[in-house]
Parts: structure tokens; C-alpha cells; sequence
């Protein structure tokens, strides 16, 4: 069975500063997504990657993904208030179920 | 362009009782998938319907049963309701994988109590 992991689980930071959030998957897969969920809330879609050396980014956040290493990362940079929530990764594996990781639970100090 | 709206957002049952949720699938998405979200933990796959048809399962009983409708919209079944079925349950919506990103579209979610 496919496990997803993250690192940390929990994660306070001040703002203004910057951290990575680790992604560990255990078997092959091409396609991973980044969502957030705000407490209470549903989850939102972040980022797509689909392929081997994928990158992207919007606003403070970049997320990457090598699929060799079975390994995504999602940065934060300057981080400010607004990005507190829980972030989630999730492997599309056999083409019709994702599996989530554990999740990672951000709180942004002022 | 309409998002996935789930309805009732709120419940509460009492062991043994069932309980049907609905959702109604983003325009022109015609995959929709449940997953169980348990209190600090990550959504968990229930299955996915695509053109009426269950297309796949997750690690879930049989007394967890779901339909799909011609307009896309889905149901989930519950029966025989466990205290440990008390969780979010969401919806989401995709167009199929094979010619799209696979991205899933979460509606808000019905939270459901068993008592």
C-alpha cells in the first residue's frame, strides 16, 4: 500500500522567515498535489506537478517535485499570517484515489 | 461556473441509523469522489464513481454504498452508522485523469456525528 508522509507535522514559525514542508511517498508516482485547509473548511487546491523536475509557484509558496527521490517539497518564503493553516500532499497513484499525507499544521507567529 | 456543493453541511445520527449525502459535481466535471476525514487526520479514499459506474474502492465496508446520476451529481450511503464514522465527509470532482491534470475539487464538506 502507498504510504505519504510529511515532515513536520506541526509547525510554528515567525514571520517573515522561511521553511520547507517534506512530502515522502513510497512507491512510483508522476502526478502529486499540494492543497491547504483552513480550519473547519474544505480543502483547496494549490499546486499541480506532473511531472520529474516540476516546479511551480504562486505568491509565497513553491512547491517541487522529483519523482526519483519520491520526494516533494513545498517552501514558504517571508511567511506572514495569512498562510497559517493545515497543508496537505497527495499522491494520484493507480489513476482514481488519492492518497494523503499526513498533513502539516502551519501557525505563523507575528 | 458553479463549484461542488454538498449537502446536508451538518449532521447528527445515532448509532445504527443511515445516513445519505449528497453532492452535486462542478460543471462539466463527470468523476466524483468521496473521502473521510477524520479529526486531525488526511482524507481518506471511499471510491469514485465515473459515468455511473464505481471506479474503485477504498479500504471502506460494504455498508458504505454511493450512486452516481446521469447529471453527474452523487450520493453516499452509510448503514448501520459506528460511532467511528463521526468525520468530515467530502466531496470532489474531477474531469478524467487520462486527457486532464486529475486535480480534484473538494466541495465544503458534510460533518457527520454519530452519537
Amino acid at each position: 500500500e502507498l504510504k505519504v508522509e510529511q515532515n513536520p507535522l506541526f509547525l510554528s514559525m515567525q514571520e517573515g522567515k522561511n521553511y520547507t514542508i517534506y512530502c515522502n511517498y513510497s512507491t512510483t508516482s508522476d502526478r502529486l498535489y499540494w492543497y491547504r485547509q483552513d480550519p473547519g473548511k474544505s480543502l483547496e487546491s494549490l499546486f499541480v506537478l506532473l511531472s520529474n523536475g516540476a516546479v511551480k509557484q504562486e505568491g509565497r509558496l513553491m512547491a517541487s517535485l522529483d519523482t526519483k527521490a519520491r520526494l516533494s517539497t513545498l517552501h514558504i518564503t517571508a511567511a506572514v499570517h495569512d498562510l497559517s493553516a493545515t497543508y496537505f500532499c497527495a499522491v494520484d497513484w493507480t489513476g482514481n484515489q488519492f492518497y494523503f499525507g499526513t498533513g502539516t499544521s502551519l501557525t505563523v507567529i507575528p | 461556473e458553479t463549484g461542488v456543493t454538498q449537502s446536508p453541511t451538518h449532521l447528527i445520527k445515532t448509532r445504527g441509523q443511515q445516513v445519505t449525502l449528497r453532492c452535486s459535481s462542478q460543471s462539466g466535471h463527470n468523476t466524483v469522489s468521496w473521502y473521510q476525514q477524520a479529526l486531525g487526520q488526511g482524507p481518506q479514499f471511499i471510491f469514485q464513481y465515473y459515468r455511473e459506474e464505481e471506479n474503485g474502492r477504498g479500504n471502506f465496508p460494504p455498508r458504505f454504498s454511493g450512486l452516481q446520476f446521469p447529471n453527474y451529481s452523487s450520493e453516499l450511503n452509510v448503514n448501520a452508522l459506528e460511532l467511528d464514522d463521526s468525520a468530515l465527509y467530502l466531496c470532489a470532482s474531477s474531469l478524467s485523469r487520462r486527457r486532464n491534470t486529475g486535480e480534484l475539487f473538494f466541495g465544503e464538506g458534510s460533518r457527520l456525528t454519530v452519537l
